[in-house]
């Protein structure tokens, strides 16, 4: 079965850092480019960060471009999102998903059940 | 960065009837070397992450019920729910990945009227 699980989430005052991690099984990982997109609380969905299925080629959202990188390593099926001076506004669920064909272009197919992040002091 | 517009908000239907959501891109998401629509559609219920619906505006993913259809090209997209059934109570989001960032729009929530 094709999964995806999130793991990292958690509490954090203003500034401060956190390391998401998505574990992946099921699928050939390093075929596929990998997507983090968040929601916060009642609110729609915001897409943050891609990278290629080589991990050659990364984008950002403008709202955490310089503070989040993306990173994965496809010796352990692992995707990762670093991020740091982290806002209030940073308040989500960070969700992590498959893309659907292998192109860095995609729609995301398969999403993990998503982790809480919280940013308050 | 493309914006992406998604009318109504919200919308309440009776079940069996028709439901109809836009979706409008402030560029034109189709790519004229492979004449494709770079626009998805996900359906979120409550709890839950998204779920793929549609992608090259109008390729269902596979297990979508047939009731559900995407239409559109260029900058005007529509999803269309044929006969509502409790089960599409859900919030509907449009994206493109035309270009980054990828953007959704804000989404159409679908309540039983």
């Amino acid at each position: 079965e094709v999964q995806l699980l999130e793991s990292g989430g958690g509490l954090v005052q203003p500034g401060g850092s956190l390391r998401l991690s998505c574990a992946a099984s099921g699928f050939t990982f390093g075929k596929y480019a990998m997507t983090w997109v968040r929601q916060a609380p009642g609110k729609g969905l915001e897409w943050v960060s891609v990278i290629s299925d080589s991990g050659g080629a990364t984008d950002y959202a403008d709202s955490v471009k310089g503070r989040f990188t993306i990173s994965r390593d496809n010796s352990r099926n692992t995707l990762n999102l670093q991020m740091n001076s982290l806002r209030v506004e940073d308040t989500a669920v960070y969700y992590c998903a498959k893309g659907l064909s292998g192109n860095y272009y995609d729609v995301c197919d398969i999403w993990g059940p998503g982790a809480v992040v919280t940013v308050a002091s | 960065d493309i914006v992406m517009t998604q009318s109504p908000d919200s919308l309440a239907v009776s079940l069996g009837e028709r439901a109809t959501i836009n979706c409008k891109s402030s560029r034109s998401v189709l790519y004229s070397s492979n004449n494709k629509n770079y626009l998805g559609w996900y359906q979120q219920k409550p709890g839950q992450p998204p779920k793929l619906l549609f992608y090259w505006a109008s390729t269902r993913e596979s297990g979508v019920p047939d009731r559900f259809s995407g239409s559109g090209s260029g900058t005007d997209f529509t999803l269309t729910i044929s006969s509502l059934q409790a089960e599409d109570v859900a919030v509907y989001y449009c994206q493109q990945y035309y270009s980054t960032p990828q953007t959704f729009g804000q989404g159409t929530k679908v309540e039983i009227k």
